[in-house]
């Protein structure tokens, strides 16, 4: 049973516009929600986060929101660029505040920016 | 600074051979982790280390799969008997606790095939 859910595999977008990548999770206790960027080849590298006391957080072009009554969360990526085609991964924690325990991580989701 | 580094980065083997993955995680990280990531699957936690603290292992598929950390600090998983379903992308990472923010830092993984 899939705790983290990317029901999207695969997005394609237009240079200059605004990607969005969708997140949905079951598990109430998890209380911290990374977004992780893949390039072919390479290990991830952790992108933003947000703890679930917050409903928002900001850096640079990339936004990700979160709405806990509907265990939702999305990244915002504007404008978008090629550059940032790659596989995104949205993993939960229910440790936050230290190094208490894992990720759990969804499917990812494949974003293509066209040029 | 270094990051985290794994070795081999690629790894073929026969079925029912025996095969061991390193990870280096980065200096002074007090917690490592290792996930796989199976083709068309997202990041799949296995097992976490976190100081001189009994290894969470709550992840491991099988009594096939075993991992150390020496000295808190270089890791190695060992696969032992292997499978065609082991074959995957084994990924290390590392974190350590910085005021509200907990990430982990990736290898670039190891691709395991099993002929």
């Amino acid at each position: 049973d899939q705790q983290v859910k990317q029901n999207s595999p695969s997005l394609s977008v237009q240079e200059g516009r605004i990607s969005i990548l969708n997140c949905d999770y079951t598990n109430s206790m998890f209380d911290y929600f990374l977004w992780y960027k893949k390039y072919p080849a390479e290990g991830p590298t952790f992108l933003i986060s947000i703890s679930s006391i917050k409903d928002k957080n900001e850096d640079g072009r990339f936004t990700v929101f979160l709405n806990k009554s509907a265990k939702h969360l999305s990244l915002h990526i504007v404008p978008s660029q090629p550059g940032d085609s790659a596989v995104y991964f949205c993993a939960a924690s229910a440790h936050y505040g230290g190094s208490q325990g894992n990720l759990i991580f969804g499917k990812g989701t494949k974003l293509s920016v066209k040029p | 600074g270094a990051g985290v580094s794994q070795s081999p980065s690629n790894k073929v083997t026969e079925k029912g051979k025996d095969v061991e993955l390193r990870c280096d995680p980065i200096s002074g990280h007090t917690a490592l982790y290792w996930y796989r990531q199976s083709l068309g699957q997202g990041l799949e936690f296995l097992i976490y280390f976190q100081g001189n603290s009994a290894p969470d292992k709550s992840g491991l598929p099988s009594d096939r799969f075993s991992a150390e950390r020496t000295g808190g600090s270089v890791s190695t998983l060992t696969i032992q008997r292997t499978q065609q379903e082991d074959s995957a992308v084994y990924l290390c990472a590392s974190d350590r606790w910085r005021g509200g923010r907990n990430e982990q830092f990736f290898g670039p993984g190891t691709r395991l095939t099993v002929l």
